[in-house]
């Protein structure tokens, strides 16, 4: 089946610097790469997403890359704010559904001030 | 308001005693689906369904059982609940895009 490999486990970086985090996918026929912020004590929610034709998307300070030749996309943070301390998820669509999402290990990332 | 709903959101039970978790959503999503979340582990899927009467096993099926008999309703099913299964259950749902999670179900099996 479908395995989602995510790294690092965990990242601090200082207030205002850049963070990334990768993920490797093993599923070819995956075609739907979201990224999930959890909030401590709180459920996953989506901040981005990218479909298979597109290489990059941006949203404000987070952007994705994704390179399907590779089996591989990128999360990146800009600016980071302490609000950004999360674990954040990155997933691959499954068995022939954009619907049906395995997640990676998950990303600890602390923004110190 | 758009919205998973899981019941309930804490529970402390005994091994070997059924218990049954449920998850619905107003969002006329078809599909639906289980995880378990575990530290270092991250969001492991149980069990999925693509629509009504239509369920499958996700990567860690063992111990649990679901039914999709409605197109609201998902309900995460432990037979005979043992402690390997105390972990925190997500519910969520969605079409072909965004999933949407419930808050939650934090599980403890003595």
């Amino acid at each position: 089946g479908e395995n989602v490999e995510q790294h690092p486990s965990t990242l601090s970086v200082q207030e205002g610097d850049s963070a990334v985090i990768k993920c490797t996918y093993s599923d070819s026929a995956s075609n739907y790469f979201p990224w999930y912020k959890q909030e401590l004590g709180k459920r996953p929610q989506l901040i981005i997403d990218i479909r298979s034709n597109v290489g990059e998307k941006k949203d404000q300070r987070i952007a994705v890359t994704l390179n399907k030749t590779a089996k591989h996309f990128s999360l990146h943070i800009t600016e980071t704010q302490p609000e950004d301390s999360a674990v954040y998820f990155c997933a691959a669509s499954a068995r022939g559904s954009q619907g049906n999402l395995i997640f990676g290990k998950g990303t600890k990332l602390s923004v110190k001030p | 308001e758009a919205q998973v709903t899981q019941n309930p959101r804490y529970l402390i039970t005994v091994t070997g005693k059924k218990l049954t978790v449920t998850c619905s959503q107003n969002m006329n999503h078809e599909y639906m689906s289980w995880y378990r979340q575990d530290p270092g582990l991250g969001l492991r899927q149980i069990y999925y369904s693509m629509n009504v009467e239509v369920t499958d096993k996700g990567d860690v099926p063992e111990g649990y059982k679901v039914s999709r008999k409605e197109k609201r309703n998902f309900p995460l099913i432990l037979e005979s609940p043992s402690p390997n299964q105390t972990s925190l259950y997500f519910c969520a749902s969605g079409n072909t895009g965004e999933l949407f999670f419930g808050e939650g179900s934090r599980l403890t099996v003595l």
